[in-house]
């Protein structure tokens, strides 16, 4: 079966702009995480979506937020673009939402100029 | 502040050496996964474990979860180019809190 899917792979953007990422799980998976991967920090998690209801957050500032559609789908939304916002963004899905087996895309690459 | 500290940073051996990494933190973890992610993907789920002294074996990596689930080690036999990537450990505490460590880039060099 397809996996995780992510658009787009890579964006540049400049600072102030606002960005929407996109995420479709594996067919079946009803949760989606978000994570946020930098050289310096590591992998870091955003936010989980479970049956369109966010249902974990992690330490991020109110520019980031997401959405998930009846159909799984996820999208994430950074607003007011700063430099150090620059990095791999990761989805992942679950069947569940539970953190034993979860898939991740591949990622969209995000650059701030 | 990484909660979950990994060591080496990095590491670059030869094919068929054996080396271990590690994965260390002060606080418990009711579980810890490993993963490994390759340049321009995702990371890839390795293995959980959820049991303080487990040992689980995959082919040629052994994981073990130490007996006070504060840590946990990866040992890889005879080790390939194919196991070259960047090595994630992560630990899901108490609070249903997922916390990653930054990683151990490996190369294997034939």
């Amino acid at each position: 079966k397809a996996g995780v899917t992510q658009t787009p792979r890579y964006l540049i953007k400049t600072r102030g702009q606002q960005v929407t990422l996109s995420c479709s799980p594996i067919s079946g998976h009803r949760s989606v995480s978000w994570y946020q991967q930098t050289p310096g920090q590591g992998l870091q998690f955003l936010f989980e979506y479970f049956s369109e209801t966010q249902r974990n957050k992690g330490n991020f500032p109110g520019r980031f937020s997401g959405r998930q559609f009846s159909n799984s789908r996820s999208e994430m939304n950074v607003s007011t673009l700063e430099l150090g916002d620059s990095a791999l963004y990761l989805c992942a899905s679950s069947r569940q939402g539970s953190w034993v087996e979860q898939y991740f895309g591949p990622g969209t690459r995000l650059t701030v100029t | 502040t990484q909660l979950l500290e990994q060591s080496p940073q990095f590491l670059s051996i030869q094919e068929g050496e054996n080396l271990t990494v590690y994965c260390n933190s002060s606080s418990v973890f009711s579980s810890l996964q490993w993963y490994r992610q390759e340049p321009g993907e995702g990371p890839v789920l390795l293995v959980t474990v959820v049991t303080g002294g487990e040992v689980k074996k995959l082919k040629r990596l052994t994981f073990q979860f130490g007996d006070a689930r504060k840590d946990s080690s990866l040992h890889i036999t005879a080790a390939q180019p194919g196991d070259t990537g960047l090595y994630l450990c992560a630990g899901l505490n108490n609070n249903n809190d997922m916390r990653f460590g930054a990683g151990t880039r490996l190369t294997v060099k034939p």
